[in-house]
């Protein structure tokens, strides 16, 4: 059974500083997915990583996967309040099989 | 192009009843899942499909039906609800080999008394 792990769950921090989330999972999938929810609102895709070694970049968010220790981060670079949101990964259970199970998610405040 | 279409957006259920979320997408995607999310837990997968005519179970297939007649929809059935499957549910979709990700509805909010 894939497990998809999120640390940290919680997540506060200053504006201004940098940060990484970290999502780690149990299967050899080669297909990663990080995805925005605002509070009360649906989830939005934000980085698709389909390879060993992909890093996708997008403002101050930078993700990466590293399949070979079944580990994707994702990078907040000089936090902004904007990016105060819920974060969720999800991974394809096996390649190819389209069964995607998501991690628990990391609430991220960003302080003023 | 409306994207992924969902609903209800609200609906109460006494224990018990029957009822149908739907689900409707027109962006031709073939893969299309529902997702339950309750607080702590994230998102749940409940049941997929990766085509007309061809569904699979998910981690939590309990208690809910799926069928996908056509590509555009894919309903969820709740065959007798109960007060654990109080959740909010999304509808997801997408295209090939995953590479854009999900488009998720905006979720129906469900609670059963």
């Amino acid at each position: 059974e894939l497990k998809v792990e999120q640390n940290p769950l919680f997540l506060s921090m200053q504006e201004g500083k940098n940060y990484t989330i970290y999502c780690n999972y149990s299967t050899t999938s080669d297909r990663l997915y990080w995805y925005r929810q605002d509070p009360g609102k649906s989830l939005e895709s934000l980085f698709v990583l389909l390879s060993n070694g992909a890093v996708k970049q997008e403002g101050r968010l930078m993700a990466s996967l590293d399949t070979k220790a079944r580990l994707s981060t994702l990078h907040i670079t000089a936090a902004v309040h904007d990016l105060s949101a819920t974060y969720f990964c999800a991974v394809d259970e096996a390649s190819g099989t389209y069964k995607y199970i998501f991690g628990t998610g990391t609430r991220l405040k960003v302080l003023a | 192009n409306a994207g992924v279409t969902q609903t209800p957006k609200f609906q109460v259920l006494k224990t018990g009843q029957s009822m149908t979320l739907q689900c409707a997408q027109d962006m031709n995607h073939e893969y299309m899942s529902w997702y339950r999310q309750d607080p702590g837990m994230g998102l749940r997968l409940i049941h997929y499909s990766v085509g007309a005519g061809i569904t699979d179970q998910g981690e939590v297939p309990n208690g809910y039906n799926v069928s996908r007649s056509t590509t555009e929809d894919f309903p969820l059935r709740l065959l007798s609800a109960a007060p654990s499957q109080t959740s909010v549910y999304f509808c997801a979709s997408s295209y090939g080999s995953g590479g854009n990700g999900y488009t998720f509805g905006s979720g129906t909010r469900l609670t059963v008394v």
